[in-house]
C-alpha cells in the first residue's frame, strides 16, 4: 500500500522565480494538508485542503496557493520566491471524520526539498 | 492558544539505558496530543498518539508517553535505547478546530554505543 508521495524530492528555484511541489495522498485519504519546515525547526502548518477546497490555512502570505484535485491529490504553488522559502515542504494526508473533524493523526510525504538561491 | 515546548534541543544516551524526551503543551481545548519521529531526509512517522482514555499510551519501536493534565506534560520514554533510535523527535498538538497540528522545535536524539 503506497503511503504519501511527493515530487520531487529536490528543487533548486532562484528567487522571484516560481514553483510547483505535488502531492499522492496515501489510499483511502481524502484531506491533504502541507507544512513547511524550515532548518532546525518543528514543521508549520501552511493549509489543508478537503473536498477540493482550502478548510484552513497558517500564518502564510497568499503567495502561498494550493489546489486538490478531485483524485485527492494536491499541488503546493510559491510565487515570487524568497530565500527564506528554502525549506523541506512535508505534505500530510488524513481521512476526515465525523463533523469536519479529522480523527486520525497525518501519514506524511517524505517531503520536497526547496532551495532559493 | 495551542503551543508546544520541547526542552533539549540535543538529548544523547548511551545504548541501553533511558531514553526521555520532554514535551509541555498548552491547548484552548482537550488536547490530543501526538510523537512524530524524523530520520535524516525523511518525512514523519507517528510514534504514538493520546486522544481520550488511557493517559500512558505506548507506541512502536518500545516507546510510550504518559499525559499528566496537572502538568501539561506528554514525555515520551522508552526502557533502553537502541542506536537505531537516533533521530529526531517532534512533539505536536491538534489545534481546536482539529484541522492543524502544532509541533514543537524537535529533540535530537544521539545514542552512543
Amino acid at each position: 500500500d503506497a503511503g504519501v508521495t511527493q515530487s520531487p524530492t529536490h528543487l533548486i528555484k532562484t528567487r522571484g522565480q516560481q514553483v510547483t511541489l505535488r502531492c499522492s495522498p496515501k489510499s483511502g485519504h481524502d484531506t491533504v494538508s502541507w507544512y513547511q519546515q524550515a532548518l532546525g525547526q518543528g514543521p508549520q502548518f501552511i493549509f489543508q485542503y478537503y473536498e477540493e477546497e482550502e478548510r484552513q490555512r497558517g500564518n502564510f502570505p497568499d503567495r502561498f496557493s494550493g489546489h486538490q484535485f478531485p483524485n485527492y491529490s494536491s499541488e503546493l504553488n510559491v510565487n515570487a520566491l524568497l530565500l527564506g522559502d528554502s525549506a523541506l515542504y512535508l505534505c500530510a494526508s488524513s481521512s476526515m471524520g465525523t463533523g469536519g473533524k479529522v480523527d486520525y493523526g497525518y501519514t506524511f510525504g517524505s517531503g520536497t526539498r526547496l532551495t532559493v538561491v | 492558544a495551542q503551543s508546544v515546548t520541547q526542552l533539549g534541543s540535543h538529548v544523547s544516551v548511551s545504548e541501553g539505558a533511558l531514553v526521555l524526551l520532554r514535551c509541555n503543551y498548552s491547548s484552548s481545548v482537550p488536547p490530543y496530543l501526538f510523537w512524530y519521529v524524523q530520520y535524516p531526509n525523511q518525512g514523519l512517522q507517528l510514534l504514538l498518539k493520546y486522544t481520550t482514555g488511557a493517559t500512558l499510551v505506548k507506541g512502536i519501536n518500545g516507546f510510550e508517553a504518559e499525559f499528566k493534565k496537572s502538568e501539561t506534560s506528554f514525555h515520551l520514554t522508552k526502557p533502553s535505547a537502541h542506536m537505531s533510535d537516533a533521530a529526531e523527535y517532534f512533539c505536536a498538538v491538534r489545534g481546536p478546530d482539529f484541522n492543524k497540528f502544532y509541533f514543537g522545535s524537535g529533540t535530537k536524539l544521539n545514542v552512543k554505543p
